[in-house]
C-alpha cells in the first residue's frame, strides 16, 4: 500500500511569488491535514480537508490556502511569500475526519524562500 | 484547548542505557495522546499511540509509554538505546480535530 506522497520534495522561491504544493493521500483515507514545521515555532496545524471540504483552519494569514479534489488529493498554496514562509510543509492523511484514528505522514515539502 | 509540554529540547543517551523522554498533556476530555519519531529529512512516523483502554502502550521500536491521568503524563521510554534511536520525538495530543505538537525532543545517542 503506497504511503502519503508530497511533491515537490524541495522547492526554493523568491520573495512574492506563489506556491502550490500537492499531497496524494493513502488509497482509501478521506482526510488531509496541512501541518508548517521550523525550527523556532515547532509544528503547527495548518488546516484539514474531508470530501473535498475545509473543516478547520490553523491560525495562519490568508495567504495560505488550500483545496481537495474528489480522488482526496489535496493542495496547498502560499501567496506573496514571505521568507518566513521556509519551512518543512507536512501532509498527514486519515482514513476519517475527527477521531483519533491515526495520522501518517508524507516526507514533507522543504520551502525555501530567499 | 489540548496541549502537550515536552521539557529539555536535546536529551543525550548511552548505547545501551534507559531513553525517557517526558510529556504532560494538558486536556479538558479524555485525551488521545500519540508519540512520533522524525528522522532526518523525513516526515513523522506513528511510535504509539492511547486512545482508551490499558494504559501501558506498546509501540514500534521496542519503546512504550504509560498513560497516567493523576500526572497528567504520557511519558516515552526504551529500556536500552540503540544508535538508530538518534532522532527527534514528539508527543501530540489530538482535540479540536487537529494534532497539538510539543516542541520535540532531539534525542543523541552516545556510543
Amino acid at each position: 500500500k503506497a504511503g502519503v506522497t508530497q511533491t515537490p520534495r524541495y522547492l526554493i522561491k523568491t520573495r512574492g511569488q506563489q506556491v502550490t504544493l500537492s499531497c496524494s493521500p493513502i488509497s482509501g483515507h478521506r482526510s488531509v491535514s496541512w501541518y508548517q514545521q521550523t525550527p523556532g515555532q515547532g509544528l503547527q496545524f495548518l488546516f484539514e480537508y474531508f470530501s473535498e471540504t475545509q473543516r478547520n483552519k490553523g491560525n495562519f494569514p490568508g495567504r495560505f490556502s488550500g483545496r481537495q479534489f474528489s480522488n482526496s488529493r489535496s493542495e496547498m498554496n502560499v501567496s506573496t511569500l514571505e521568507l518566513g514562509d521556509s519551512a518543512l510543509y507536512l501532509c498527514a492523511s486519515s482514513l476519517e475526519q475527527g477521531s483519533s484514528t491515526e495520522a501518517f505522514f508524507g516526507q514533507g515539502t522543504r520551502l525555501t524562500v530567499v | 484547548a489540548q496541549s502537550v509540554t515536552q521539557l529539555g529540547s536535546h536529551v543525550s543517551v548511552s548505547e545501551g542505557a534507559l531513553v525517557l523522554l517526558r510529556c504532560n498533556y494538558s486536556s479538558s476530555v479524555p485525551p488521545y495522546l500519540f508519540w512520533y519519531v522524525q528522522y532526518p529529512n523525513q516526515g513523522l512516523q506513528l511510535l504509539l499511540k492511547y486512545t482508551t483502554g490499558a494504559t501501558l502502550v506498546k509501540g514500534i521500536n521496542g519503546f512504550e509509554a504509560e498513560f497516567k491521568k493523576s500526572e497528567t503524563s504520557f511519558h516515552l521510554t526504551k529500556p536500552s538505546a540503540h544508535m538508530s534511536d538518534a532522532a527527534e520525538y514528539f508527543c501530540a495530543v489530538y482535540g479540536n480535530n487537529r494534532l497539538a505538537f510539543g516542541k520535540g525532543n532531539q534525542v543523541v545517542v552516545i556510543p
